[in-house]
């Protein structure tokens, strides 16, 4: 059964830093290029990141480029989003969502079930 | 960046209705377009993709059309699980882009 399961939200002051962790299971997770998505409350879906299988090709949103940093360890199975700088405007789930294959042009067919970032003095 | 129009921004529908969610890209996505369904507290699931393939588990009520800038999902008969909320995605460009989405509610 695939799995995704995000750690290491929590309150942070603005200008503040934090690092989220995605742990994968029930797949080859090398094999899987990966996402970040975040919802604010209320809100609804949006796209911040890809990075893919082998750490090559990364993308990011316009409003995290430069403040947030995208990196997977293939060897334990986890991705991570280092977030620095952060805004009131960045409160929100995060969640990790696995691209549909390796490359090309896919959906995010598995996510997991968030983890909340609250950025507030 | 590609914009997503989801229309309406809420359905009202009784049980075993059908419903019609649609969707507009700003510009052509070809069939790179995926439906998503997320209720209160859960992540979104993935309903469908390529315009038009149900996702594996997916139920047969639900279905996809559309290429290019204009795509609809129907749910030909709405059971009490489907109430929820609908985002449309485009995954033809960077940076992918989600509607705002449609909220189908009980009627």
């Amino acid at each position: 059964e695939v799995q995704l399961v995000e750690s290491g939200g929590g309150l942070v002051q603005p200008g503040g830093s934090l690092r989220l962790s995605c742990a994968a299971s029930g797949f080859t997770f090398s094999s899987y290029s990966m996402n970040w998505v975040r919802q604010a409350p209320g809100k609804g879906l949006e796209w911040l990141s890809y990075l893919g299988t082998g750490s090559q090709t990364i993308y990011y949103a316009d409003s995290v480029r430069g403040r947030f940093t995208v990196s997977r360890d293939n060897a334990e199975n986890s991705l991570y989003l280092q977030m620095n700088g952060l805004r009131d405007e960045d409160t929100a789930i995060y969640y990790c969502a696995r691209y549909m294959d390796a490359f090309g042009y896919y959906p995010f067919d598995y996510w997991g079930q968030g983890v909340l970032v609250t950025v507030s003095s | 960046d590609i914009v997503m129009t989801q229309s309406p921004a809420t359905l009202s529908v009784s049980p075993g209705e059908r419903a019609t969610l649609s969707c507009r890209a700003s510009r052509s996505v070809t069939s790179h377009l995926a439906w998503y369904q997320q209720k209160p507290g859960q992540a979104p699931r993935l309903l469908i993709h390529g315009a038009s393939t149900r996702a594996t588990g997916i139920p047969d009520r639900f279905s996809g059309s559309g290429s290019g800038t204009e795509f609809t999902l129907t749910i030909s008969s709405l059971q009490s699980e489907d109430f929820a909320v609908y985002y449309c995605q485009q995954y033809n460009n960077w940076p992918r882009t989600f509607g705002q989405g449609t909220k189908v509610e009980i009627k």
